[in-house]
């Protein structure tokens, strides 16, 4: 166990639906990341958090949405959903990055 | 833009092979290499290399900085079945904390 929980583990969803993904933070790391994993674009960064306020953005879709909530956890939120959205969504979390990230075990989305 | 390259894609090996794994960076403002190992699910950290520190080790696993290079290797002697997992390279993108992150290295151990 990393520390980092993710929920739910598995998702298998409609097209056009909406779902929220879950994060909480290994105790004591104030920042949280969402990444993206599909086969043929490796981890991309999608969004980070530190403390509550939003501090660094990737190529997160319009679609997407995330928040850090006062208690440190994170949701991330997808909407409208594709086929293509199927992937791996992996939260992380760090004190800094110069320590490295603290992965959680991910969210299989599936969008049927 | 910055950029990982981790070659080979994937690699077959037997058990006992000695094995290399490459990564090279341009980054701009670099701090740091991180190496994750894959398995299943959640990448897990090995090592974080630095102009500091250039050279770890942990058991059969050691990896180095080549600053002049920008590029890193990973070594894993005498492999066993449970190395078997894909491998990731990640520099932090420059003055932020977002890590970039290479495709990875698919390394299949066979018995």
């Amino acid at each position: 166990d990393s520390g980092v929980t993710q929920t739910p583990k598995h998702l298998i969803t409609a097209t056009g639906q909406r779902v929220t993904l879950r994060c909480s933070p290994r105790s004591g790391d104030l920042s949280v990341y969402w990444y993206q994993q599909s086969l043929d674009q490796g981890l991309q960064f999608l969004i980070q958090y530190y403390n509550g306020e939003e501090r660094a953005k990737g190529n997160i879709l319009e679609r997407f949405s995330a928040q850090q909530f006062p208690d440190l956890h994170s949701e991330l939120n997808l909407s409208s959903l594709e086929l293509g959205d199927s992937a791996l969504y992996f939260c992380a979390s760090s004190v800094g990055t110069f320590y490295g990230y603290t992965f959680g075990s991910g969210t299989r989305l599936t969008v049927v | 833009e910055d950029k990982v390259v981790q070659s080979p894609l994937s690699l077959v090996v037997h058990e006992g092979d000695t094995v290399t794994l490459n990564c090279s960076y341009e980054v701009t403002n670099f701090r740091s290499l991180l190496w994750y190992k894959q398995e299943k699910k959640a990448p897990t950290f090995l090592f974080m290399l630095t102009s500091s520190g250039i050279e770890k080790k942990s058991g059969r696993l050691s990896s180095i900085l080549d600053k002049k290079e920008l590029s890193s290797i990973l070594n894993i002697t005498a492999t066993q079945t449970g190395d078997s997992a894909i491998y990731l390279c990640a520099v932090p993108q420059g003055g932020s904390e977002k890590l970039v992150f290479g495709k990875g290295t698919k390394l299949t151990v066979n018995p």
